[in-house]
């Protein structure tokens, strides 16, 4: 089994802070780990993704993710956010047991950025 | 090109009403998945095709039916339309031997039932 905990459903910071969104999971095997963004009526895209290499992953748009199995985290940072950063953001959670892919996500944190 | 491609994005109709979901990948992917996205953003996974064939079918009301003529291709029909089926469903593909678990997805097609 496996689940994804999102901390904040929103979350606003000013233009040029530090961003910071927060997942935990928990899976009974090695989990691959993702964070997806969603823009306003469109489709989720991959911003990153950990999949047992390096435990600091870098992504698009200047996002990287840390993951931390002591603590069951996989947290969402970027050093400045930009006005086009603000978003629906989705950590994920797959099965590391190859085959058929079940993704489980979280619900979701809003990122407001504010000018 | 669009690597995923949902039709209608917008769909308005009557409780009682049955309708469809189109979906096709062009990215050679052979596994399809529908998700269903609610007011809450809250994304859960309905069902999912590989090459075809149904390997996953989480707890859906028989009203969903989906079909995947070929691995390119999943539609969604559903019949009988209640209120609470109003969200967003959102189709998506991977590879399977890419073993990533990572998803592609559509922009997803918004059905609102009153």
């Amino acid at each position: 089994a496996q689940s994804v905990t999102q901390l904040g459903s929103h979350v606003s910071v000013s233009e040029g802070a530090l961003v910071l969104l927060r997942c935990n999971y928990s899976s009974s095997v090695p989990p691959y780990l993702f964070w997806y963004v969603q823009y306003p009526n469109q489709g989720l895209q991959l911003l990153l993704k950990y999949t047992s290499a390096a435990t600091l992953v870098k992504g698009i748009n200047g996002f990287e993710a840390e993951f931390k199995k002591s603590e069951t985290s996989f947290h969402l940072t970027k050093p400045s956010a930009h006005m086009s950063d603000a978003a629906e953001y989705f950590c994920a959670v797959s099965p590391f047991s190859g085959g058929y892919q079940k993704v489980t996500f979280g619900t979701g944190t809003k990122l407001q950025v504010i000018p | 090109d669009t690597a995923v491609s949902q039709t209608p994005k917008y769909l308005v109709t009557q409780m009682g009403n049955d309708k469809s979901i189109k979906c096709e990948q062009n990215l050679g992917h052979d596994t399809m998945y529908w998700y269903k996205q609610d007011s809450k953003k809250f994304l859960k996974i309905m069902f999912s095709y590989n090459n075809k064939e149904l390997i996953i079918n989480e707890t859906v009301p028989n009203r969903f039916s989906p079909k995947s003529p070929d691995k390119a291709h999943l539609n969604l029909h559903i019949n009988s339309l209640e209120l609470g089926d109003s969200a967003v469903y959102f189709c998506a593909s991977s590879q399977t031997d890419k073993n990533t678990g990572e998803l592609f997805f559509g922009e997803g097609s918004r059905l609102t039932v009153l």
